[in-house]
This record gives C-alpha cells, structure tokens and sequence, in this order.
C-alpha cells in the first residue's frame, strides 16, 4: 500500500448503530488529520493530531470521536449519528514540525462516502 | 480570520480549450501557503502544488500553470489544452501563521471537459 488508504470506502449506517472509519498512512509522517466533505459546503477540518496529540477539536458533535494510536493510523468512531451526518470523511496526514514554517503539503486518502439512515 | 473565495462554482469547456480557474483569499498574515488541489470522481483530493507567499513566480508543469498576484490576492491556475480526463472539482487553499497546519479551503470549481 502507499500513500493514504481509508477504509471501508462507502459505509451505510442507521442512526443507533456504531461503526469506526480506518484511516492509515504509509508515508511517514507526523500529523493527521480527519475532514467532512458535504454536498456544496467546503471541506471542513474536524480533527488534527500531532505526534500522536490530538490538537485540534473543531467544535465536532462527541457522536464523532477520533482516536490515533501512533501516527500511521487514525480512527473516527462514530455512534448515534443523525441523517445530516452523510458526507464524504477525508482522511489526510502532513510532515509538520513544531511551527507554522513546517506546514508542509496534506496528502489525501480516497474518503469514506457514509450515508446515514 | 482567513477565507478562500473561488466563485466560479461550475465551467464546461471543449476539450483543447485553455481554461482558468479563479481563487482570491483573504489573509492578515504575511506569511502563508497557497494550495491547489484536484478531486476527480473518485473522491481522493489530489496534491497540485504549493506556493509560500514569499515566492510570487509563476509555475508551469506541463500543461498546468498558476498565477500568483499577492497584489491582487490572487493565486489563478490555468488548463492549456484541456482534456476529458481533466474533468474533477479543483479546490484553492490556503494555511498561514495562526493556523499552524490548518487549510482553509475554498468551495471548489467543477470542471467539465466535453469532447
């Protein structure tokens, strides 16, 4: 495998179930992130984790919660989600250091398209 | 606070027209990071190119060029002689010094190449 893979590609989930996103990256690097992609909507940054920290909550619903046991995988574990949920999850990881001048270029898995019922 | 604008939501050309795409951003730092990104069916956004503020030559890649104006704040990308296969929403983005390693991106432009 190379690059960002994400696993399972397309999810359907009815609203009391719980199900987990795979997010894994084969690059070597350092940080992770997970986006949600919504229909007309720009993407939206929902979790960043840094060396393993998470250090970035972007005001998400705790029906969504990540987890990033090293830094080649990324989880987001999902339970009781509401219809409005459905989007395009994006998983992407980045070589950053610990200023801004790291910022270096995001790399993209392919998403997980879930639909929720 | 930071934002992405790229109004142009949907462009249809034939294929071996040039087409440009429009991205204007707004920023209070002085140093940043502009982006281009592409996303074809399949979902998976696909790197284009990065650009730091300090740098405002223009860059050609084969047939993908992009145009930095810091004057205008603007960071355009051109197609020249577009083809099928260069159908895909494009989304500009943009990180500076406040957000570390967050993008800020754009709603994107659809791009559809007709034979």
């Amino acid at each position: 495998e190379t690059g960002v893979t994400q696993t399972p590609r397309h999810l359907v989930m009815g609203m009391t179930n719980k199900k987990s996103l795979k997010c894994e990256q084969h690059l070597g690097h350092n940080a992770m992130y997970w986006y949600k992609q919504s229909a007309k909507k720009p993407l939206e940054l929902m979790f960043v984790y840094n060396f393993k920290e998470q250090t970035e909550n972007n005001s998400v619903p705790s029906r969504f919660s990540p987890e990033c046991p090293n830094s080649s995988h990324l989880f987001l574990h999902l339970h009781t989600l509401q219809p409005e949920d459905s989007a395009l999850y994006l998983c992407a990881s980045s070589q950053t250091g610990t200023s801004w001048r790291d910022t270096d270029t995001q790399y993209f898995g392919p998403g997980t398209r879930l639909t929720v019922l | 606070a930071q934002k992405v604008t790229q109004a142009q939501t949907e462009i249809s050309v034939v294929e071996k027209e040039d087409v440009t795409l429009d991205c204007v951003y707004e920023t209070r730092d002085t140093t940043y990071y502009l982006f281009w990104y592409k996303q074809p069916p399949s979902g998976e956004l696909v790197f284009l190119i990065r650009r730091n503020s300090f740098d405002e030559q223009n860059e050609i890649s084969g047939r993908y060029s992009w145009n930095f104006q810091k004057s205008t704040s603007s960071f355009n990308f051109t197609i020249t002689a577009s083809q099928v296969v260069d159908s895909a929403v494009y989304f500009c983005a943009l990180s500076g010094t406040g957000g570390g390693n967050k993008l800020t991106f754009g709603t994107g432009t659809q791009l559809k190449v007709e034979l």
